[in-house]
Order: structure tokens, then C-alpha cells, then sequence
């Protein structure tokens, strides 16, 4: 089974472009969750989604980010005219319908550098 | 605003010893989860803690959670260079309408573990 899978693992852009991640969840997964992670700081959730549905994004800034989770295919987040303050490592993860015990499988990151 | 707050945040140790890193968090919630991070890497699940109370043990690590104090603390034993790396702790703060978590996460800052001869 494999993990959490994103893509790009890394990705520049130049300000004023758009930044396009991708995540595909755990197999059996339907819950994804969004995260950023500045330089030398822990993680903040920005969304969390299940399939076609956006269930909480108090954690997204409220202009220029997205994020999806079509029926078919992987969750994107979408971040239009990036800005150097949004070079980060944003990282994807995924839980499998609540049960107890479970914990949110982490993939390895996109780190995005704005020039 | 649930806070989320790890003590230390750096941490030097010498290999064989022992030592406690602490979590504590502003606000009543269900789950407590610890991470390894190392670095330019993903996240690690060590632990979910479910209940007060609770201690789980994997190897050198040790956790537990008292619910009542907002507490929750990872015992190291017998630190080896292995163990050298970021470690988060993480508190569901999401509620849906019936009361149950939902996975939203918010993670301490981190302690930067180093484990050296």
C-alpha cells in the first residue's frame, strides 16, 4: 500500500505565477488534510476535505488559495500570484474514515521556493 | 484559540541519558498525537493518545497524556544518536456538529533534538 504520494516535491516560481500542488491519499482514504510549515516553525492546518467537499478551511488565507478534491483524482491546492511569504513546505495528509486509533499519514512535502 | 505550547524547544542530550519533553494545550480535546521529524523529511506518527491516562511505549520513546492538566509528556530513555531530530506534538481541535474530531491539527512549535556522544 503506498503513502501519501505529492507532486511536485519541489517547485520555484517566480512571483506573480501560479503554484499548482498536488496529493493523493492513502488507498482506503477519504479524509485530506492541508498543512504549511514556514522555515524553522511547526506545521499549520489550512483545509481539511473529503471527496467534492470542503468540510473546514479556516486555515486558508482568504485570497489567492484553493483547494479541491474531485471525485476522481488527487486533491490540489492552488495558490494564484504567489509571493515570496508563501515559500513554504506544504505538506498533504490523509486519514481514513474515523475510527479510533487512526492517525494522519503524512506525504513528503512540496517545498515551494518564490523568486 | 487552542495554543499549543512544547518545552523545550532545544534539547541536547548525551547518549544514555534520560530526559522528558513536554506538551501542553489551552483547550479540552481527545487526541494527542507525536511526530519525528527529520530534517528536509515528512512527518513520523510515534503516538495517538486517546484517553487520560493513557502511556504508550515504542522502544527508547514513552508517552502519556493527562487530559485533566492538558498535559502530555515523551520520556526518552537511554538517548542514542538516532534519536536526533524535530518532534511535534499535535492536538485534534476540529469538532464536527455531533462532537466528534475531524483531524484538525495544531502542533507545537517543535523541540530539536539532539542526542550526541
Amino acid at each position: 500500500n503506498a503513502g501519501v504520494m505529492q507532486n511536485p516535491r519541489h517547485l520555484v516560481r517566480r512571483r506573480g505565477q501560479e503554484a499548482r500542488l498536488r496529493c493523493s491519499p492513502m488507498k482506503g482514504h477519504s479524509h485530506v488534510y492541508w498543512y504549511r510549515q514556514l522555515p524553522e516553525e511547526g506545521l499549520k492546518f489550512m483545509v481539511y476535505l473529503q471527496k467534492e467537499n470542503i468540510i473546514d478551511e479556516s486555515g486558508m488565507p482568504k485570497e489567492r488559495f484553493s483547494a479541491e478534491f474531485p471525485k476522481e483524482g488527487p486533491s490540489i491546492l492552488r495558490i494564484q500570484q504567489v509571493v515570496r511569504g508563501d515559500s513554504a513546505a506544504y505538506f498533504c495528509a490523509s486519514s481514513p474514515p474515523r475510527t479510533i486509533q487512526e492517525t494522519q499519514y503524512f506525504g513528503p512535502g512540496t517545498r515551494l521556493l518564490v523568486l | 484559540e487552542l495554543k499549543v505550547e512544547q518545552n523545550p524547544l532545544f534539547l541536547s542530550m548525551q547518549e544514555g541519558k534520560n530526559y522528558t519533553i513536554y506538551c501542553n494545550y489551552s483547550t479540552t480535546s481527545d487526541r494527542l498525537y507525536w511526530y519525528r521529524q527529520d530534517p528536509g523529511k515528512s512527518l513520523e506518527s510515534l503516538f495517538v493518545l486517546l484517553s487520560n491516562g493513557a502511556v504508550k511505549q515504542e522502544g527508547r520513546l514513552m508517552a502519556s497524556l493527562d487530559t485533566k492538566a492538558r498535559l502530555s509528556t515523551l520520556h526518552i530513555t537511554a538517548a542514542v544518536h538516532d534519536l536526533s531530530a524535530t518532534y511535534f506534538c499535535a492536538v485534534d481541535s476540529g469538532k464536527n456538529a455531533g462532537g466528534t474530531s475531524y483531524g484538525k491539527l495544531t502542533f507545537g512549535q517543535g523541540t530539536i533534538l539532539t542526542v550526541h556522544p
